[in-house]
């Protein structure tokens, strides 16, 4: 089935760590996108990229570095800059009418 | 800033009755969309309506729009346990093109609690 793939479901990091979440899709779509969310609140956008080896920075992009070397990955590293990381970390990819097609999430907690 | 702010911030009811659940934007839209997240999962797309649209339905689901308003109500009529979720409103940018339209600015959320 076409979908997007998050890995892993939780992480764990300790403090001046960085950590890589995993984002596949296989809906052969151009365009994928990070979002983070924390507790009740509405999802952020981190970074996005239209195209192979182009990204562009969302609204919250400080602590976070992307690369889109194949169209079907674009992983997230999570990085020691990153002062506040623990969030529930969601990728995601625009179909042809704009509706956002989601992973099922990955959970980061800095221990 | 928000786009999207939803009302209520929560909503409990019993199984068969219907929810309700509004969202204020601030600026001018070419489409408002309206997500699903069960607990610790990842987003579902429920419903997209234009800017040019003023209700749409989809199986249990009603959307309103009232761009002069600025708002859009989402109902879910006889409703059942399975639907306990958060929900959410989203827009893109006014002038989202092509892949930009993944842009989407998120309100907060209504949790419904849906009773047995």
């Amino acid at each position: 089935d076409g979908g997007i793939t998050q890995s892993p479901k939780y992480l764990f990091r300790k403090e001046g760590q960085n950590v890589t979440l995993s984002c596949e899709q296989n809906l052969n779509h151009d365009a994928m996108y990070w979002y983070r969310q924390d507790p009740g609140q509405g999802l952020r956008l981190i970074y996005y990229s239209q195209i192979v080896n182009d990204f562009q920075k969302g609204d919250i992009a400080e602590g976070y570095s992307v690369s889109r070397e194949k169209k079907e990955s674009f992983p997230l590293t999570v990085t020691s800059a990153q002062k506040n990381p623990t969030a529930f970390y969601l990728c995601a990819s625009p179909g042809g009418t704009g509706e956002l097609f989601f992973g099922e999430g990955s959970r980061l907690t800095v221990l | 800033s928000q786009q999207g702010e939803e009302d209520p911030q929560a909503l409990s009811i019993q199984e068969g009755e219907n929810a309700t659940m509004n969202c204020s934007y601030k600026t001018s839209i070419n489409n408002l969309q309206w997500y699903r997240q069960n607990s610790g999962r990842g987003l579902v797309h429920l419903i997209l309506i234009r800017s040019n649209e003023r209700e749409k339905h989809s199986g249990r689901l009603r959307v309103t729009l009232d761009t002069s308003k600025k708002s859009s109500s989402l109902l879910i009529t006889a409703s059942r346990a399975a639907d306990t979720a958060s929900y959410f409103c989203a827009s893109p940018p006014r002038n989202a093109g092509g892949t930009s339209y993944g842009k989407l600015t998120f309100g907060q959320g209504t949790i419904l609690t849906v009773h047995p």
